[in-house]
């Protein structure tokens, strides 16, 4: 069963700062790994998507990294901002033959200006 | 439509009563899914949609659960004779599905908060 995690479960930085995201998965078998941000009470905003052939993606100040065969991935967030304050979802995609995302337990992010 | 769309956003109701969710995917989108987020919980996968069929139905908490795809587009998420463990949001989101080797990606709506009462 595939099983996604993520670290840390909450993170408070000051506006300003770089940092990374962290997320694991235990089964090596995806074909996607795609990072949302949720903010309260919201649905998920998509922010990046990486397929299992690429090990990068870049979308302005964000950049996640994929290495399938160790089971991470890291979200970096660059100069980071009040507005950037939110949780962070990373979710697979599972190699079933059907569209399914496993969810990780989330980053909960808060900005401080 | 611009987005996927769900109504209503919000909805109380009485134990026991049946409730309907219902979700308007991406237009052209034919993949479409519905899943759970529980309070402190992470998202739980329901059921996935390709087409109007829905090979997988396994993540379906009970028989009192039941979704329906009609014309490949909207779909409805129905559960019958409501419990206060089903207080939720329900999150639809859609996708291109797949396109030969990888999955597209996923766009949410702004999910349904089923409070039962």
């Amino acid at each position: 069963k595939q099983e996604v995690t993520q670290i840390p479960a909450a993170l408070s930085v000051p506006e300003g700062e770089n940092l990374v995201l962290n997320c694991s998965f235990t089964d090596s078998a995806i074909y996607n790994l795609q990072w949302f941000r949720q903010d309260p009470g919201k649905g998920l905003t998509s922010l990046l998507l990486i397929q299992s052939s690429q090990r990068e993606q870049t979308s302005g100040r964000l950049n996640a990294s994929l290495d399938k065969s160790s089971g991470r991935s890291t979200l970096y967030i660059a100069a980071s901002q009040p507005g950037d304050s939110a949780t962070y979802l990373c979710a697979v995609e599972r190699d079933t033959g059907f569209q399914k995302l496993v969810f990780g337990t989330g980053t909960r992010l808060l900005v401080s200006p | 439509g611009a987005g996927v769309s769900q109504s209503p956003s919000n909805k109380v109701t009485e134990k026991g009563k049946d409730v309907e969710l219902r979700c308007d995917p991406i237009s052209g989108h034919t993949a479409l899914y519905w899943y759970r987020q529980s309070l402190g919980q992470g998202l739980e996968f329901l059921i996935y949609f390709q087409g109007n069929s829905a090979p997988d139905k396994s993540g379906l908490p009970s028989d009192r659960f039941s979704a329906e795809r009609t014309g490949g587009s909207v779909s409805t998420l129905t559960i019958q004779r409501t419990q206060q463990e089903d207080s939720a949001v329900y999150l639809c989101a859609s996708s291109l599905g797949w396109k030969g080797t990888f999955w597209t990606e996923a766009f949410f709506g702004q999910g349904t908060r089923l409070t039962v009462v």
